[in-house]
């Protein structure tokens, strides 16, 4: 399957900072990819839709000048977390979609946030 | 709201013991339904999926899942589990033409004794 990777793995920030996290297709062009934060023994929740070329859309509840999202490339999303709170930590996942018609979704391994 | 809900949150077999794990949804209108596993410090990974078509999907590893529309249920099957499938499972689902936007089941954890 196709392979998406998502950088870093962990970090660590002090409050009032802001994180990028990435997030890269390395062997499919992906148009559009996906944002989810997945809190401790809780699901995943989708937080923004990341289209290349325009503005990302984002779910209900999610405050868009907080949690920036980018998509410049076809095969790199980024993330990035403004004035971090401890309350932002949690694990980030990326996913991209191939192109084409009912195609999957392939998930990056995920970004755990701590914000001290 | 669309959700997704998922029956057991933690799962405990011994080795050889059927699975199965349930998976209800709440979507209006035509569906993709998914399931996911997560071994430890890995990535999400593809079990199998439901499109359209035969409602008896078969996926990797002996994974199973039968779409019943009138439940709105799609439960994950194994008949013989091993220590390997140890794992997080999630179920999801999507509005059908748009794959990539997942809504999420709250997850099982299934741990399987040697």
């Amino acid at each position: 399957g196709a392979v998406v990777s998502q950088h870093p793995s962990r970090v660590i920030c002090k409050s009032g900072t802001s994180v990028k996290i990435e997030c890269r297709s390395l062997d499919f062009q992906a148009t559009t990819m996906f944002w989810y934060r997945q809190f401790p023994k809780q699901s995943l929740m989708l937080m923004a839709t990341s289209n290349e070329g325009s503005k990302a859309t984002y779910e209900q509840g999610v405050e868009k000048d907080k949690f920036l999202i980018n998509h410049a490339s076809l095969t790199l999303s980024t993330l990035t977390v403004t004035s971090a709170h401890p309350e932002d930590s949690s694990f980030y996942i990326c996913s991209a979609l191939e192109p084409g018609g009912d195609t999957e979704a392939f998930f990056g391994q995920g970004t755990r946030l701590t914000v001290v | 709201a669309q959700s997704v809900s998922q029956h057991n949150h933690h799962v405990i077999l011994s080795e050889a013991a059927s699975l199965e794990l349930g998976c209800n949804y709440s979507y209006g209108g035509t569906v993709n339904l998914f399931w996911y596993v997560q071994y430890p410090g890995q990535h999400l990974q593809l079990l199998l999926k439901y499109f359209s078509g035969d409602p008896l999907v078969k996926g990797i590893k002996g994974f199973e899942a039968e779409f019943i529309k009138s439940k709105f249920s799609f439960n994950l099957r194994k008949p013989s589990v091993q220590w390997s499938d140890t794992a997080e499972y999630f179920c999801a689902v999507s509005h059908s033409g748009n794959t990539g936007k997942l809504i999420f089941g709250q997850g099982t954890t299934l741990q399987v004794k040697p």
